[in-house]
């Protein structure tokens, strides 16, 4: 069963940083491109990052671009974001979620891990 | 960029009544496009992929239609369940659209 379960999502200060985790079962974890996607609070889906299966390639949204680094460890099954210069625009809940190649979509996601900046 | 406009915002129908969501690409996206449904309290769920491809275990009520900029996603007979959130998400530069909630009249 596959199985993606974020974690590091806390309270922080604005201009703060913080890394969000992402733990990975159940597939072959370095076979696929991995992306994060957030959601404010009562709004939509918002695409934040993506990674390729080797970590050569990344791509970035533009609100997040110089900010935030998306990378993987595939000995470790996991995905990371590294948010930096935290922004009250930021606060929502992150979910990690799996692109699936040969039916191209984000076929698995997380339960999301909340972000909340504020002082 | 490539937008993505979905429309309407708020779609009112009753169980067993067709549905038809909208979603219109700022330019082409060929047919690069997927649909996902999310539930309150719930992350999303693939739908359809490449516009018009059913993702595994998605009842045959659901499909996709579209290439360019117009596609649609259609529901035909509506089950209770099918009341959510649906988004649709192209894959040039992977942007969302604003989504499409459909409530029970």
């Amino acid at each position: 069963e596959v199985q993606l379960v974020e974690s590091g999502g806390v309270v922080v200060q604005p201009g703060g940083s913080l890394r969000l985790s992402c733990a990975a079962s159940g597939f072959t974890f370095d076979d696929y491109t991995m992306h994060w996607v957030r959601q404010a609070p009562g709004k939509g889906l918002e695409w934040v990052s993506l990674i390729s299966w080797d970590g050569g390639s990344t791509y970035y949204a533009d609100s997040v671009k110089g900010r935030f680094t998306i990378s993987r460890d595939n000995s470790k099954n996991s995905l990371y974001l590294q948010m930096n210069s935290l922004r009250t625009e930021d606060t929502a809940l992150y979910y990690c979620a799996k692109w699936d190649d040969v039916d191209p979509g984000l076929d698995y996601w997380g339960q999301g891990t909340l972000v909340t900046v504020s002082s | 960029e490539i937008v993505l406009t979905q429309s309407p915002a708020t779609l009112s129908l009753s169980p067993g009544e067709r549905a038809t969501l909208s979603c219109r690409a700022s330019q082409s996206v060929s047919s690069y496009l997927a649909w996902y449904q999310q539930k309150p309290g719930q992350a999303p769920r693939l739908l359809i992929y490449d516009a018009s491809n059913r993702a595994t275990g998605i009842p045959a009520r659901f499909s996709g239609s579209g290439s360019g900029t117009d596609f649609t996603l259609t529901i035909s007979s509506l089950e209770p369940e099918d009341f959510a959130v649906y988004y649709c998400q192209q894959r040039s530069n992977w942007l969302f659209g604003q989504g499409t909630r459909l409530e029970i009249k």
